[in-house]
């Protein structure tokens, strides 16, 4: 079983619509929490970082970390069609550097 | 601040031919690593650097991968007698080495082993 579990997708919606990507851990000593963003052929670019639990609120994003399920999603609201690409979850213990990351979900937002 | 920079973008080699990938980290950062990621994965960790000093290998990087950031900015990656399942996307990230471990990653060499 993989460290963090994440539903490849793809996940097709449409435009405006609300988009809630998750993912699932085992790893109880994972404390930093992070989404990146994939466009094909393309290097993961940073979108949210979590520290422990709680929320993060950016623009239309909101990354939501539930340690005590171990269960972190991201909210996309108002989604654009330049929304589309791969959304990688990534995690990392504490003192650790390596990042651990989900498989990614392939988004499509539909015009 | 111009990100991470890796070359060459692509490279299409023969199996059994010898590779080398360069990353150019952000300026000052002190940390820098490098991924693998193949079709449809993440990324997975491959090493790890502290200034020059090389900290933690996984146990993917075989005998035939290494790694180094000889004056601590720039790293190279050589793949040794390239075989086909070492084709992948090779992805550098750099870190400015506070605590929080936020990584910047580069767009990534793309190397197809014929």
């Amino acid at each position: 079983q993989k460290e963090v579990e994440q539903d490849p997708g793809p996940l097709s919606v449409p435009e405006g619509a609300i988009v809630s990507l998750n993912c699932t851990y085992s790893n109880s000593a994972f404390q930093y929490f992070m989404w990146y963003r994939q466009y094909s052929r393309k290097g993961p670019e940073l979108l949210m970082y979590t520290y422990s639990s709680g929320n993060k609120e950016d623009g239309r994003f909101t990354a939501q970390v539930d340690k005590s399920s171990k269960y972190i999603s991201l909210f996309i609201r108002d989604s654009q069609p330049s929304d589309s690409a791969t959304y990688l979850c990534a995690m990392s213990a504490q003192g650790a550097q390596k990042l651990v990351f989900g498989q990614g979900t392939r988004l499509t937002i539909n015009p | 601040d111009t990100g991470v920079s890796q070359d060459p973008r692509h490279k299409i080699t023969k199996r059994g031919q010898n590779v080398t990938f360069r990353c150019d980290p952000i300026s000052e950062h002190n940390r820098l690593y490098w991924y693998r990621q193949t079709l449809g994965q993440g990324p997975e960790f491959l090493t790890y650097f502290q200034n020059e000093a090389q900290l933690e290998k996984s146990r993917l990087l075989s005998d035939r991968f290494s790694a180094e950031r000889p004056k601590g900015s720039f790293s190279t990656l050589e793949i040794q007698r390239t075989e086909q399942g070492d084709s992948a996307m090779y992805l550098c990230a750099s870190s400015p080495g506070q605590s929080k471990n936020i990584q910047y990653f580069g767009a990534g060499t793309r190397l197809s082993v014929l």
